[in-house]
Protein backbone atom coordinates (compact mmCIF):
# COMPACT_ATOMS: atom_id res chain seq x y z
CA UNK A 1 0.00 0.00 0.00
CA UNK A 2 1.55 3.11 -1.51
CA UNK A 3 1.08 5.81 1.03
CA UNK A 4 2.63 8.67 -0.71
CA UNK A 5 2.42 8.83 -4.56
CA UNK A 6 4.56 10.55 -7.19
CA UNK A 7 2.56 9.55 -10.22
CA UNK A 8 5.09 11.16 -12.75
CA UNK A 9 8.41 8.73 -13.00
CA UNK A 10 10.10 11.65 -15.20
CA UNK A 11 9.74 15.26 -15.94
CA UNK A 12 11.54 17.20 -18.90
CA UNK A 13 11.70 21.08 -18.37
CA UNK A 14 13.41 24.15 -20.29
CA UNK A 15 16.72 26.10 -17.82
CA UNK A 16 14.29 28.81 -16.93
CA UNK A 17 11.12 27.74 -16.62
CA UNK A 18 9.37 26.30 -13.53
CA UNK A 19 9.25 22.99 -12.81
CA UNK A 20 6.42 21.93 -10.79
CA UNK A 21 6.57 18.14 -8.93
CA UNK A 22 3.45 16.43 -7.59
CA UNK A 23 2.63 14.18 -4.85
CA UNK A 24 -0.43 12.50 -3.37
CA UNK A 25 -0.99 11.00 0.06
CA UNK A 26 -3.33 8.73 1.49
CA UNK A 27 -2.67 8.85 5.29
CA UNK A 28 -4.59 11.38 7.15
CA UNK A 29 -2.34 10.93 10.06
CA UNK A 30 0.44 12.44 7.49
CA UNK A 31 1.24 16.12 9.70
CA UNK A 32 5.05 17.36 7.56
CA UNK A 33 5.89 17.00 4.70
CA UNK A 34 9.09 17.32 3.24
CA UNK A 35 11.22 17.40 -0.26
CA UNK A 36 14.43 15.40 -0.86
CA UNK A 37 16.54 15.92 -4.17
CA UNK A 38 18.70 12.57 -4.93
CA UNK A 39 22.02 12.83 -7.23
CA UNK A 40 23.22 9.26 -8.41
CA UNK A 41 25.30 7.45 -5.94
CA UNK A 42 24.72 10.01 -2.85
CA UNK A 43 22.26 10.19 -0.52
CA UNK A 44 19.08 12.62 0.02
CA UNK A 45 19.42 15.83 0.39
CA UNK A 46 16.59 17.74 2.53
CA UNK A 47 15.25 20.38 0.01
CA UNK A 48 12.15 22.14 1.66
CA UNK A 49 9.49 21.18 3.77
CA UNK A 50 5.98 22.55 5.51
CA UNK A 51 3.73 21.83 7.90
CA UNK A 52 -0.08 20.81 7.93
CA UNK A 53 -1.07 23.87 9.90
CA UNK A 54 0.66 25.65 6.52
CA UNK A 55 -0.09 25.93 3.06
CA UNK A 56 2.67 27.27 1.22
CA UNK A 57 6.22 27.51 2.46
CA UNK A 58 9.23 29.11 0.45
CA UNK A 59 12.74 28.79 0.07
CA UNK A 60 14.65 31.28 -2.39
CA UNK A 61 13.77 29.26 -5.92
CA UNK A 62 11.32 26.88 -4.14
CA UNK A 63 8.15 26.83 -2.86
CA UNK A 64 5.81 23.99 -1.65
CA UNK A 65 1.76 23.85 -1.75
CA UNK A 66 0.02 21.61 0.31
CA UNK A 67 -3.67 20.97 -0.18
CA UNK A 68 -4.83 18.96 2.25
CA UNK A 69 -8.85 18.81 1.45
CA UNK A 70 -6.73 17.30 -1.71
CA UNK A 71 -4.44 15.41 0.60
CA UNK A 72 -1.98 16.48 -2.80
CA UNK A 73 1.34 18.49 -2.26
CA UNK A 74 3.25 20.44 -5.28
CA UNK A 75 7.38 21.52 -5.49
CA UNK A 76 7.81 24.67 -7.62
CA UNK A 77 11.17 25.74 -8.34
CA UNK A 78 11.55 28.35 -10.31
CA UNK A 79 13.35 29.33 -12.35
CA UNK A 80 14.67 25.80 -13.10
CA UNK A 81 18.41 25.40 -13.55
CA UNK A 82 20.67 22.60 -15.38
CA UNK A 83 22.19 21.77 -11.65
CA UNK A 84 18.69 20.83 -10.46
CA UNK A 85 18.47 17.66 -12.43
CA UNK A 86 17.92 14.92 -9.92
CA UNK A 87 15.21 13.12 -8.64
CA UNK A 88 13.30 14.29 -6.37
CA UNK A 89 11.61 12.62 -3.11
CA UNK A 90 8.57 13.62 -1.64
CA UNK A 91 8.25 12.16 1.64
CA UNK A 92 5.76 12.38 5.31
CA UNK A 93 5.77 11.63 8.58
CA UNK A 94 2.48 11.37 11.63
CA UNK A 95 2.91 12.77 14.66
CA UNK A 96 3.13 10.21 16.79
CA UNK A 97 4.82 11.78 20.00
CA UNK A 98 8.79 10.08 19.33
CA UNK A 99 9.41 8.93 16.03
CA UNK A 100 9.19 10.36 13.12
CA UNK A 101 10.15 7.91 10.44
CA UNK A 102 10.01 9.09 6.86
CA UNK A 103 7.63 7.50 4.48
CA UNK A 104 8.98 8.49 0.93
CA UNK A 105 7.05 8.16 -2.62
CA UNK A 106 9.05 6.43 -5.38
CA UNK A 107 10.35 10.09 -6.87
CA UNK A 108 10.31 11.74 -9.95
CA UNK A 109 13.44 12.66 -12.33
CA UNK A 110 13.71 16.32 -12.96
CA UNK A 111 15.80 16.68 -16.13
CA UNK A 112 16.52 20.83 -17.11
CA UNK A 113 17.56 21.12 -20.34
CA UNK A 114 19.42 23.84 -21.84
CA UNK B 1 31.52 19.44 8.84
CA UNK B 2 31.74 15.91 8.75
CA UNK B 3 28.37 14.45 7.28
CA UNK B 4 26.27 10.96 7.84
CA UNK B 5 28.95 8.13 7.02
CA UNK B 6 28.47 4.64 5.71
CA UNK B 7 31.29 1.68 5.32
CA UNK B 8 31.18 -0.29 2.99
CA UNK B 9 29.98 2.05 -0.34
CA UNK B 10 29.58 -1.40 -2.10
CA UNK B 11 29.41 -4.70 -0.68
CA UNK B 12 29.00 -7.79 -2.47
CA UNK B 13 28.29 -10.94 -1.02
CA UNK B 14 27.37 -14.52 -1.78
CA UNK B 15 23.44 -15.87 -0.52
CA UNK B 16 23.19 -17.28 2.63
CA UNK B 17 26.26 -14.88 3.95
CA UNK B 18 26.23 -12.35 6.73
CA UNK B 19 26.84 -9.17 6.51
CA UNK B 20 27.41 -5.92 8.41
CA UNK B 21 27.05 -2.34 7.22
CA UNK B 22 27.82 0.52 9.37
CA UNK B 23 26.50 3.92 9.92
CA UNK B 24 28.84 6.98 12.08
CA UNK B 25 26.19 9.85 12.30
CA UNK B 26 26.79 13.30 12.27
CA UNK B 27 28.36 13.94 15.99
CA UNK B 28 25.50 15.27 18.54
CA UNK B 29 22.53 13.79 16.71
CA UNK B 30 20.85 11.52 18.96
CA UNK B 31 18.30 9.87 16.52
CA UNK B 32 19.64 6.95 13.36
CA UNK B 33 17.40 5.75 11.11
CA UNK B 34 18.05 2.91 8.86
CA UNK B 35 16.11 3.07 5.60
CA UNK B 36 16.26 0.09 2.35
CA UNK B 37 16.19 1.31 -1.41
CA UNK B 38 15.42 -0.55 -3.60
CA UNK B 39 16.04 -0.09 -7.33
CA UNK B 40 13.23 2.14 -8.57
CA UNK B 41 11.78 2.82 -4.93
CA UNK B 42 11.76 5.48 -2.95
CA UNK B 43 13.54 4.83 0.79
CA UNK B 44 11.77 2.55 2.90
CA UNK B 45 12.06 2.48 6.40
CA UNK B 46 13.49 0.13 8.47
CA UNK B 47 14.63 1.18 11.89
CA UNK B 48 15.06 3.86 14.20
CA UNK B 49 17.23 4.21 17.27
CA UNK B 50 16.73 7.31 20.17
CA UNK B 51 20.29 7.27 21.31
CA UNK B 52 20.97 3.41 22.18
CA UNK B 53 17.37 1.81 22.33
CA UNK B 54 15.41 1.17 19.05
CA UNK B 55 12.66 3.06 19.37
CA UNK B 56 10.82 1.63 16.32
CA UNK B 57 12.20 -1.99 14.76
CA UNK B 58 8.78 -2.09 12.96
CA UNK B 59 9.52 -1.84 9.43
CA UNK B 60 12.55 -4.41 9.64
CA UNK B 61 11.57 -7.17 7.16
CA UNK B 62 12.33 -9.98 9.20
CA UNK B 63 14.62 -11.87 12.09
CA UNK B 64 17.28 -12.25 9.37
CA UNK B 65 17.96 -8.21 10.00
CA UNK B 66 19.21 -6.81 13.32
CA UNK B 67 20.67 -3.30 14.35
CA UNK B 68 22.42 -2.44 17.11
CA UNK B 69 23.55 1.15 18.64
CA UNK B 70 25.49 -0.17 21.37
CA UNK B 71 26.96 3.55 22.43
CA UNK B 72 24.56 5.79 20.88
CA UNK B 73 26.75 7.08 17.79
CA UNK B 74 27.80 4.44 15.83
CA UNK B 75 25.22 1.79 14.15
CA UNK B 76 25.58 -1.61 12.61
CA UNK B 77 22.83 -3.15 10.54
CA UNK B 78 23.30 -6.89 10.36
CA UNK B 79 22.01 -9.27 8.50
CA UNK B 80 22.07 -13.08 8.55
CA UNK B 81 21.37 -15.42 5.50
CA UNK B 82 21.18 -12.74 2.65
CA UNK B 83 18.88 -13.40 0.26
CA UNK B 84 18.77 -12.39 -3.24
CA UNK B 85 16.21 -10.43 -2.10
CA UNK B 86 18.22 -8.18 0.19
CA UNK B 87 19.52 -6.49 -2.47
CA UNK B 88 19.29 -2.94 -2.20
CA UNK B 89 20.88 0.29 -1.22
CA UNK B 90 20.93 0.86 2.57
CA UNK B 91 20.65 4.69 3.75
CA UNK B 92 21.37 5.51 7.40
CA UNK B 93 20.12 8.77 8.16
CA UNK B 94 20.71 11.10 11.63
CA UNK B 95 18.63 13.57 12.75
CA UNK B 96 19.49 16.27 16.27
CA UNK B 97 16.47 14.78 18.06
CA UNK B 98 13.69 12.38 17.64
CA UNK B 99 10.73 14.58 19.08
CA UNK B 100 11.84 17.59 16.29
CA UNK B 101 9.94 17.59 13.23
CA UNK B 102 13.24 18.76 11.12
CA UNK B 103 14.94 16.95 8.86
CA UNK B 104 16.98 13.79 8.66
CA UNK B 105 20.59 13.77 7.13
CA UNK B 106 21.03 10.91 4.72
CA UNK B 107 24.55 9.12 4.18
CA UNK B 108 25.58 8.17 0.50
CA UNK B 109 24.16 4.55 1.44
CA UNK B 110 25.71 1.15 0.95
CA UNK B 111 24.96 -0.62 -2.05
CA UNK B 112 24.19 -4.10 -1.13
CA UNK B 113 24.42 -7.28 -4.08
CA UNK B 114 23.42 -10.80 -3.18
CA UNK B 115 24.82 -13.36 -5.90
Amino acid sequence: DQQVKQNSPSLSVQEGRISILNCDYTNSMFDYFLWYKKYPAEGPTFLISISSIKDKNEDGRFTVFLNKSAKHLSLHIVPSQPGDSAVYFCAASANTGTASKLTFGTGTRLQVTL
Amino acid sequence: GAGVSQTPSNKVTEKGKYVELRCDPISGHTALYWYRQSLGQGPEFLIYFQGTGAADDSGLPNDRFFAVRPEGSVSTLKIQRTERGDSAVYLCASSPSAGGRGEQYFGPGTRLTVT
